[in-house]
C-alpha cells in the first residue's frame, strides 16, 4: 500500500542533544510537510517542501532545520532540542495545489529528558 | 490569513444518537474546506473536503458537512454515531492556489455506550 512513513515512532533525547525525525513516502508527491502537534493542540506547520524548493514559516524557530535529499525523504532535524520542543512531529505529502489531499504518516513523538 | 475557529473542544455524546461538530473560518481569499480525523496516538486521515459545488459534502464512516458561504461555516455531521468515532476532529481551510492548511484547535468526540 502507498504510505508516508515515520521512523521512529517514539524518540527520546536529552536536552540541547541534536536529534532527527525521518520521513518517506511511496505516493510520489511533489510536497512534503512537517508538522508540530503539541497535547491537545492543533498541528503547527514548520515548513515544507515544494519539490527541491524550501518553504519555511515566519514563526518556525532556527532550531529546527529540514532535509530532502531526493522525492522519497524528508528529515526534520532539532539542533538543541529543548524541553518545549516535546511533542508530536507529522510528516504528510500531497500533490501540489490547495485542493489536494494531505496525506499523514502515524508521527513520531519526541521526549526531550 | 486565514483562521478557523472551532467553538467545542470537546463534545461528549451517546452512542446511536446524531452528532454535530461546528466549524466556522475567515479568510480574505477563496479556501478549500477539510475535515480531518485523528485516532489516539495516530496520524490524520481525511474524512471530507470542500472544493466547490454542491455545500453538501459527503464522507467517509458517514459524515457529511455543508458549506455555508454567508455564514463561513462548515459544521460536521452524522446522524448516528458509534463507539469507534471516538477521536478527535480538525477542520482545516486551504487558500485556494495554495497547498498549505491552517488547522482549526480541533474537537474531541466522546462516545459512550
Amino acid at each position: 500500500d502507498a504510505m508516508v512513513i515515520q521512523n521512529p515512532r517514539y524518540q527520546v533525547t536529552q536536552f540541547g542533544k541534536p536529534v532527527t525525525l525521518s520521513c518517506s513516502q511511496t505516493l510520489n508527491h511533489n510536497v512534503m510537510y512537517w508538522y508540530q502537534q503539541k497535547s491537545s493542540q492543533a498541528p503547527k506547520l514548520l515548513f515544507h517542501y515544494y519539490d527541491k524548493d524550501f518553504n519555511n514559516e515566519a514563526d518556525t524557530p532556527d532550531n529546527f532545520q529540514s532535509r530532502r535529499p531526493n522525492t522519497s525523504f524528508c528529515f526534520l532535524d532539532i539542533r538543541s532540542p529543548g524541553l518545549g520542543d516535546a511533542a508530536m512531529y507529522l510528516c504528510a505529502t500531497s500533490r501540489a495545489g490547495g485542493q489536494e489531499t494531505q496525506y499523514f504518516g502515524p508521527g513520531t513523538r519526541l521526549l526531550v529528558l | 490569513a486565514q483562521s478557523v475557529t472551532q467553538l467545542d473542544s470537546q463534545v461528549p455524546v451517546f452512542e446511536e444518537a446524531p452528532v454535530e461538530l461546528r466549524c466556522n473560518y475567515s479568510s480574505s481569499v477563496s479556501v478549500y474546506l477539510f475535515w480531518y480525523v485523528q485516532y489516539p496516538n495516530q496520524g490524520l486521515q481525511l474524512l471530507l473536503k470542500y472544493l466547490s459545488g454542491s455545500t453538501l459534502v459527503k464522507g467517509i464512516n458517514g459524515f457529511e458537512a455543508e458549506f455555508n458561504k454567508s455564514q463561513t461555516s462548515f459544521h460536521l455531521r452524522k446522524p448516528s454515531v458509534h463507539i469507534s468515532d471516538t477521536a478527535e476532529y480538525f477542520c482545516a481551510v486551504s487558500p485556494s492556489g495554495y497547498s498549505t492548511l491552517t488547522f482549526g484547535k480541533g474537537t474531541m468526540l466522546l462516545v459512550s455506550p
